[in-house]
């Protein structure tokens, strides 16, 4: 069975300052991909970047980087100089082929970034 | 915009009752996927869609169906409703069977059942 285990489950920092959310994985299959999903106050969950198994090259776009490693099994996301439309919850999600094709996703319980002005 | 539109967005209902949730994909993606969100249970995985035919089921309670129609949109049935099936639903759309097709979600349907 996949899991995804977010351990911070609530995050307050100042805006500028820099954060990490937490991600560590479970899986036995060998290719899969790791996700990382944002869910402002509005209620909608926006796609930020997929991770494949094969490939731990970290990857910056803008203020935010991810950092995949295999060896410990995480996916760490980066908020540079983080801003108040950062406050989010944000999911890591993990899939792989159940069978039959499907990917569904399996989803972390989220961390709550609050960004205080 | 991800493309994929829900309704309604909200929906009040009475214990007992039953409802439809409707979800129209992105265009030109052939899989559906359907997931609840709940304060407790988190985002769970419900049930997969592709080009009209089931490919998984996950934590979906005998209660619930769904099918995708030939136009591609999808409907997700919840009868005999209870207190505890109040959650978010969630319909996201990829394009094809394959892990690294990331999946679009919709806005999402609030339900609530008094």
């Amino acid at each position: 069975a996949q899991k995804v285990t977010q351990a911070q489950t609530e995050i307050s920092v100042v805006e500028k300052e820099d954060v990490t959310l937490d991600c560590v994985y479970e899986t036995r299959d060998t290719t899969y991909y790791l996700f990382w999903y944002k869910q402002p106050p509005s209620g909608e969950l926006v796609f930020l970047i997929r991770r494949n198994s094969f490939d731990e090259q970290n990857e910056i776009s803008g203020r935010y980087s991810w950092n995949f490693q295999k060896s410990t099994s995480s996916f760490n996301f980066t908020i540079t100089a983080s801003q108040v439309v950062d406050s989010a919850v944000y999911f890591c999600a993990l899939s792989g082929d159940s069978g039959a094709g499907s990917y569904q996703l399996t989803f972390g319980k989220g961390t709550k970034l609050s960004v205080i002005p | 915009d991800s493309g994929v539109t829900q309704t309604p967005k909200h929906l009040i209902t009475a214990t007992g009752q039953r409802v439809t949730l409707r979800c129209s994909p992105r265009s030109g993606d052939l899989s559906v996927y359907w997931y609840q969100q709940s304060l407790d249970q988190g985002l769970q995985f419900l049930i997969q869609y592709y080009n009209g035919e089931e490919r998984a089921k996950g934590n979906i309670l005998e209660r619930f169906s769904a099918q995708q129609f030939p136009d591609l949109h999808s409907e997700l049935n919840l009868s005999s409703l209870e207190l505890g099936d109040s959650a978010l639903y969630f319909c996201a759309s990829s394009a094809r069977l394959a892990g690294y097709n990331e999946q679009f979600f919709g806005p999402g349907t609030r339900l609530t059942v008094l």
